[in-house]
């Protein structure tokens, strides 16, 4: 978890609600991910960013928002969340495209439960 | 059909034996490919990366990489306990890293 930290670590919150999860990394990285983690599905990819107020979104998108104001912060936003959105939630950095092959560097990841 | 399959086990090998984990995908201009090891309530930590055919060796872990039969592959040699995790096969394709749901994988003493 060198350089990325997110938080919380464990959230519970209600049907409905708005949540904002938060990923923090101090390597100037350009690349960050967005990943829910669900047995039987592996990682799959929410909404990266290739830069300041860069964003787009990945193959499970719907229900949820991203934000980056700064190289160093990447907020995931679940506008109002669903007992589907339950999952464990990573986010990822990588420096350029040519690290593409030395892969990611994950966050510590977030457990998100929604009653 | 999924991009990146992997067996999702359980995989239970002997303390000191051979354990083969197996991963394929689906598109033929994939480019890299990574083996993660994730520890149960962890994240991912990248043990492998391999990009050419044929074998890449680091430690007690090869990796085997087929592009012909879109196949990559993990031996870790003289398994460990401590090398009871999941491992996650990913491959990159046109700058898009797709992940496999994981093998789990239990190295009993």
């Amino acid at each position: 978890d060198a350089g990325i930290t997110q938080s919380p670590r464990h959230k519970v919150t209600e049907t409905g609600t708005p949540v904002t999860l938060r990923c923090h990394q101090t390597e100037n990285h350009r690349y960050m991910y967005w990943y829910r983690q669900d047995p039987g599905h592996g990682l799959r990819l929410i909404h990266y960013s290739y830069g300041v107020k860069d964003t787009d979104k990945g193959e499970v998108s719907d229900g949820y928002s991203v934000s980056r104001s700064k190289t160093e912060d990447f907020l995931l936003t679940l506008e109002s969340a669903t007992s589907s959105q339950t999952s464990v939630y990573f986010c990822a950095m990588m420096d350029s495209l040519a690290q593409n092959y030395y892969g990611y560097t994950f966050g510590s990841g977030t457990r998100l439960t929604v009653v | 059909q999924k991009e990146v399959e992997q067996n999702s086990g359980p995989l239970s090998v002997p303390e000191g034996a051979i354990a083969s984990l197996n991963c394929t995908y689906s598109d033929r201009g994939s480019q890299s490919f990574f083996w993660y090891r994730q520890y149960s309530g962890k994240s991912p930590e990248l043990i492998m990366s391999i990009y050419s055919n044929g074998d890449k060796e680091d430690g007690r872990f090869t990796a085997q990489l087929n592009k012909a039969s879109q196949y990559v592959s993990l031996l870790i040699r003289d398994s460990q306990p401590s090398d009871s995790a999941t491992y996650l096969c990913a491959v990159i394709t046109a700058g898009d890293m797709r992940f496999g749901a994981g093998t789990r994988l239990t190295v009993k003493p």
